[in-house]
């Protein structure tokens, strides 16, 4: 079965970085477009990030444009985030998930970022 | 962008009733690309409906989706005790992607 495992959150200061990994099995993973999707504590959802199959297409939202970097591997079926120069506002879940014409219909449970000094 | 705003922000059912969420767009969304999602407490969303009116698999066809240009409805027939959660419609229709703020439906 599809299976999308993020890890790679945790406390990070502001002004830090880290970088997210998620784990993909369960279909042909350089046949789909993936997603990054966060969720502040409390709030909606917001889209982050997404890569083609190929990984040639980018797309990132204005809040995070120069900031965060997606990226993936498909030889190990893996999808990633880079997010440099963290803030506060980036607080929040950080979903992984399947894209398919626009929808994403398969997500991971999320992994926490939390921005604070 | 364009931007979803959904009403009601709290929805108060009883189980068996019939519940229904709107969402409006600040723009035409472009070949009906609309969709919902359901995401319970400590849960990741999952997809109930795409294209305005497709229910995802697996999804029961208690669910229904319609509307176009910028006006969205989700439709739950008879409330099951599971259904209790919060709901997000979405557009795909233009970049970038965006999501109404939620509505709750509680008991």
């Amino acid at each position: 079965q599809v299976q999308l495992v993020e890890s790679g959150g945790g406390l990070v200061k502001p002004g830090g970085s880290l970088k997210l990994s998620c784990a993909v099995s369960g279909f042909t993973f350089r046949d789909y477009y993936m997603s990054w999707i966060r969720q502040a504590p409390g709030r909606g959802l917001e889209w982050v990030s997404f890569i083609s199959g190929s990984g040639t297409i980018v797309w990132s939202a204005d809040s995070v444009k120069g900031r965060f970097t997606i990226s993936r591997d498909n030889a190990d079926n893996s999808l990633y985030l880079q997010m440099n120069s963290l803030r506060a506002e980036d607080t929040a879940v950080y979903y992984c998930a399947r894209e398919r014409g626009g929808i994403n219909d398969y997500w991971g449970q999320g992994t926490l970022v939390t921005v604070s000094s | 962008e364009i931007v979803l705003t959904q009403s009601p922000a709290t929805l108060s059912v009883s189980p068996g009733e019939r519940a229904t969420v709107s969402c409006r767009a600040s723009q035409s969304v472009s070949g009906r690309y609309f969709a919902w999602y359901q995401q319970t407490p400590g849960q990741a969303p999952r997809l109930l409906i795409y294209d305005a009116s497709k229910r995802a698999t697996g999804i029961p066809d208690r669910f229904s989706g319609s509307g176009s240009g910028t006006d969205f409805t989700l439709t739950i027939s008879r409330l099951e005790p599971e259904d209790f959660a919060v709901y997000y419609c979405q557009q795909y229709g233009s970049s970038p992607r965006t999501f109404g703020p939620g509505t709750k439906v509680e008991i």
